[in-house]
């Protein structure tokens, strides 16, 4: 079963706009971990968040934002007044603390294609 | 520090041939990984690894091995390779924190074509 689910698989916005890119996962776990990694056009992949089951509080980074919902399964990403270089591919991940081990194994979702026009 | 560093970064296989993907951490990283990556798809993991000698299957292991001699390396080898095997492949690793599952450090990636 899929345990990460993106739905909107392209977004394009223009620059300066506010933008939401939705999660939502399923896990039977009660502890668990949440990612967000940035794929931009030159292929790499880079962390950007890491929440765990713990913590609902959301998080602000600059123009970034996280907002997790439990009761909705959900851990949305917002970029505020966006701007071109966020053009990117989002991945939205999800790891279970396998046997209550430290191990990530984590589940992508098939990730959102973010795109910037100036 | 590199990070994780994998070589080569593109590769042309012909069907049936071998090869075998490197991976290296100067962090002192336990967990290393890793995954493939599908054009319009997230990624799948591969292979993990909790130590040097120490290896197991992730979701979508047929057609690779591992091996872990050292805890900075953690090669890929693809054994008779087929068309399905044309990916993205990336090789990760993180630490084992108190208690705590901490992000994974991705590698650069290589692109594979079999043909």
């Amino acid at each position: 079963a899929q345990k990460v689910t993106q739905a909107q698989t392209e977004i394009s916005v223009v620059e300066k706009e506010d933008v939401t890119l939705d999660c939502v996962y399923e896990t039977r776990d009660t502890t668990y971990y949440l990612f967000w990694y940035k794929q931009p056009p030159s292929g790499e992949l880079v962390f950007l968040i890491r929440r765990n089951s713990f913590d609902e509080q959301n998080e602000i980074s600059g123009r970034y934002s996280w907002n997790f919902q439990k009761s909705t399964s959900s851990f949305n990403f917002t970029i505020t007044a966006s701007q071109v270089v966020d053009s990117a591919v989002y991945f939205c991940a999800l790891s279970e603390a396998w046997r209550g081990s430290t191990l990530g194994r984590l589940y992508f979702g098939r990730g959102t294609q973010l795109t910037v026009w100036p | 520090n590199a990070g994780v560093t994998q070589t080569p970064k593109f590769r042309i296989l012909k069907i049936g041939q071998s090869m075998t993907l490197q991976c290296t951490q100067d962090m002192n990283h336990n967990y290393m990984y890793w995954y493939r990556q599908d054009p319009g798809m997230g990624l799948k993991l591969i292979y993990y690894s909790v130590g040097a000698g120490i290896t197991d299957k992730g979701e979508v292991p047929n057609g690779y091995n591992v091996s872990r001699s050292t805890t900075e390396d953690f090669p890929l080898r693809l054994e008779l390779a087929a068309p399905s095997q044309t990916s993205v492949y990336f090789c990760a690793s993180s630490s084992p924190g108190q208690g705590l599952v901490y992000e994974q450090y991705f590698g650069p990636g290589t692109r594979l074509t079999v043909t």
